[in-house]
């Protein structure tokens, strides 16, 4: 069975901290998804890193996968009260159409 | 353009029930897949379809089935409802359903069994 761990479960900072959440694996993946979710609504894509070591950035958020392909990690700069939420990772089972999600990262950032 | 649709948005039910809720994917997408999610943890994969077709089931009980219709919009259906199915139900839509392909959440039904 393939598993996602990410960490940290929860993170509480201040507004303008920097913090990097990880997502890994034993398992090779062939691309793999950030999302977003806050109460009450669905989980939004952030992006999508296919690459080994590739790295993308959106904004103050820097994503990157790792060189194998088993692990992924997203750095926020300056964290805002705005990046509050649930952060998920997402991969598709190898030759399956089976999404796995990972365990979630709780953010609350403090005003 | 409308993004996923999901109905009910809340729901109450007893043990023993059953229950069907309904997703609208966005508009000329094909595939739709379903989620449960516990409160506190990422959602779990119960199915993929695409055109029509079951393409992708997680581990879940046959108590859990679900169809999609010509109009690409799809019903999850759960019988003899337990305790532990209390959950958000969140559906997916996107082109194909590929790996990579980017899906587009509902907000979910919120389904709590008594």
């Amino acid at each position: 069975t393939q598993l996602l761990e990410q960490s940290p479960q929860f993170l509480s900072i201040q507004e303008g901290e920097n913090l990097t959440v990880y997502c890994n694996s034993s398992s090779v993946f062939s691309s793999l998804q950030w999302y977003r979710q806050e109460p009450g609504e669905g989980p939004v894509l952030l992006v999508t890193v296919v690459t080994g070591g590739e790295v993308k950035k959106l904004k103050r958020l820097t994503f990157q996968f790792g060189d194998a392909r088993k692990d992924s990690s997203l750095h926020i700069t300056a964290a805002q009260p705005g990046d509050t939420g649930l952060y998920l990772c997402a991969v598709q089972s190898s030759g399956t159409y089976k999404y796995i999600f990972g365990t979630g990262t709780r953010l609350k950032v403090l005003a | 353009d409308a993004g996923v649709t999901q109905s009910p948005t809340h729901l109450i039910k007893t043990r023993g029930q059953h229950v069907t809720l309904r997703c609208s994917p966005i508009s000329g997408h094909k595939s739709v897949s379903w989620y449960q999610q516990v409160l506190g943890q990422g959602p779990q994969f119960i199915f993929q379809y695409y055109e029509k077709e079951e393409r992708g089931r997680g581990n879940f009980p046959d108590r859990f089935s679900a169809r999609q219709f010509p109009n690409y919009s799809s019903e999850l259906n759960v019988n003899a409802l337990l305790l532990g199915d209390s959950a958000l139900y969140l559906c997916a839509s996107s082109w194909t359903g590929g790996p990579g392909g980017p899906q587009h959440f509902g907000d979910g039904t919120r389904l709590s069994i008594l």
